[in-house]
């Protein structure tokens, strides 16, 4: 399997830009999840799917940020508009829950630069 | 609410040394406890995980955990450090499913770094 795959790896935009990240989660789980990585907050989650469904989005830091995940095989995050602050590392994860294999997968991660 | 400390942001250990990196928890109920590895500008690498049984856990590239209930610990070890060992490592817990979120919480983490 690939793993989790992410794109693009690499985001430089301009303040009030539209930024999309995108995730493909491993083939087979039922959980996916994203996180947002900064040095002052360490690892933070930010919304996790359970089957496509969002389970608990408390951690989206406001309206600007939102997730959809269409398919088993594919979930976007949205920042709109996109602000300074919001520059960090993005991680998308994906487990499943069944048996000893609820381990988190995490992909490689999206460098998001907002000028 | 299940939290995760990692009281040392940075552990410096010579090459050919043992190593320790530590963790406590909190979290509702009996724990699952997880260490991730993540070398610079790199996802986070699962290491290894206690889920139940043996307090002792063995996991990717000679890592191994233990499971201190009493004292709600997870510390990760490693009998000889290598210089490719240094990365930054991090803790996490999540309640037993049924028990409480399935959200995984992190710790800090913590740099680790060997010297040749």
């Amino acid at each position: 399997d690939a793993g989790v795959i992410q794109s693009p790896r690499h985001e430089v935009t301009e303040m009030g830009q539209e930024v999309t990240l995108r995730c493909k989660p491993i083939s087979g789980h039922d959980y996916l999840f994203w996180y947002r990585q900064t040095m002052m907050r360490g690892l933070e989650l930010l919304i996790y799917f359970n089957n496509n469904v969002p389970i608990d989005d408390s951690g989206m830091p406001e309206d600007r940020f939102s997730a959809k995940m269409p398919n088993a095989s594919f979930s976007t995050l949205k920042i709109q508009p996109s602000e300074p602050r919001d520059s960090a590392v993005y991680f998308c994860a994906s487990s499943f829950l069944q048996g000893s294999t609820d381990t988190q997968y995490f992909g490689p991660g999206t460098r998001l630069t907002v000028l | 609410a299940q939290s995760v400390a990692q009281p040392e942001d940075q552990v410096n250990v010579a090459e050919g040394n043992p190593l320790t990196v530590k963790c406590t928890y909190s979290v509702s109920g009996n724990p699952y406890l997880f260490w991730y590895v993540q070398y610079p500008n790199r996802g986070l690498q699962f290491l290894l995980k206690y889920i139940t049984g043996d307090n002792l856990v063995k996991g990717s590239y000679g890592f191994e955990a233990e499971f201190n209930k009493s004292q709600t610990s997870f510390h990760l070890k490693k009998p000889s450090a290598l210089v490719s060992d240094s990365a930054l490592y991090f803790c996490a817990v999540r309640a037993q499913p049924g028990a409480g979120s399935y959200q995984l919480t992190f710790g800090k983490g913590t740099k680790l770094s060997v010297i040749p």
